[in-house]
């Protein structure tokens, strides 16, 4: 069964930096992308980059480049998204998916979701 | 504002049909495939249609998609209760150096 489980909910303060986790079992972890994607409280999804563990090439959305660092462990099946310095803007839920490029099949499964809050 | 265009909301009755619009343009929905996303309160989002008409295993006859020029639709027949969530449209847009992009999600609701 592919599974995707993100690491657990956080409270930071702006200025801090974070790295949350996305551990992925059920299938070859190193032949599919892995997508990031952003929900702000009440708001929609948005898009904020991809990684291929195989070979951790990396993709970023023009809204998020600069702003975070996507990366990835293929020796433990996992990718992260990090930041280096919090704003309260970025408080949001984040989920991981996956992509199937073979079949088309775009974020066909999905963490379970990890909230940040970042409050003074 | 998204770069797929959604209406903020929509309903129906128990049993009935409805259809869930998404526009778009040339670089995306226009000359890229669309996918559908059903979040249900609470939860994370479920690929309920990909390549524009296809099902995932588990997701019911129900449940389809269609796509022509830049726009796109997601029907849903035999509305039940526990159809009642936020739908999102997704398609790759080829601007901007490539990028995927969501639509602002259409909250059903079922009376």
């Amino acid at each position: 069964e592919v599974q995707l489980v993100q690491s657990g909910a956080e409270v930071k303060k702006p200025g801090e930096s974070l790295k949350i986790s996305c551990k992925g079992s059920g299938y070859s972890f190193t032949s599919y992308w892995i997508g990031w994607v952003r929900q702000m409280p009440g708001k929609g999804l948005e898009w904020m980059g991809i990684i291929y563990p195989g070979d951790s090439d990396t993709r970023y959305s023009p809204s998020f480049q600069g702003q975070v660092t996507i990366s990835a462990d293929k020796s433990i099946s996992t990718a992260y998204l990090q930041w280096s310095s919090l704003k309260a803007s970025d408080t949001a839920m984040y989920y991981c998916a996956r992509i199937d490029y073979a079949r088309q099949k775009v974020f066909d499964y999905w963490g379970q979701g990890t909230l940040v809050t970042v409050s003074s | 504002q998204s770069v797929l265009t959604q209406p903020p909301s929509a309903s129906g009755t128990p049993g009935q049909r409805v259809t869930i619009s998404c526009s778009g343009s040339s670089s995306n929905i226009g000359s890229n495939y669309v996918y559908w996303y059903q979040q249900l309160p609470g939860t994370a989002p479920k690929l309920l249609i990909y390549r524009n008409n296809q099902r995932p295993s588990g997701v019911p006859d129900r449940f389809s998609g269609s796509k022509s020029g830049t726009s796109a639709s997601l029907a849903i027949s035999g509305l039940r209760s526990e159809d009642e969530a936020d739908y999102y449209c997704a398609a790759w847009d080829d601007s901007l150096s490539g990028r995927w992009v969501f639509g602002g999600g259409t909250k059903l609701t079922v009376l």
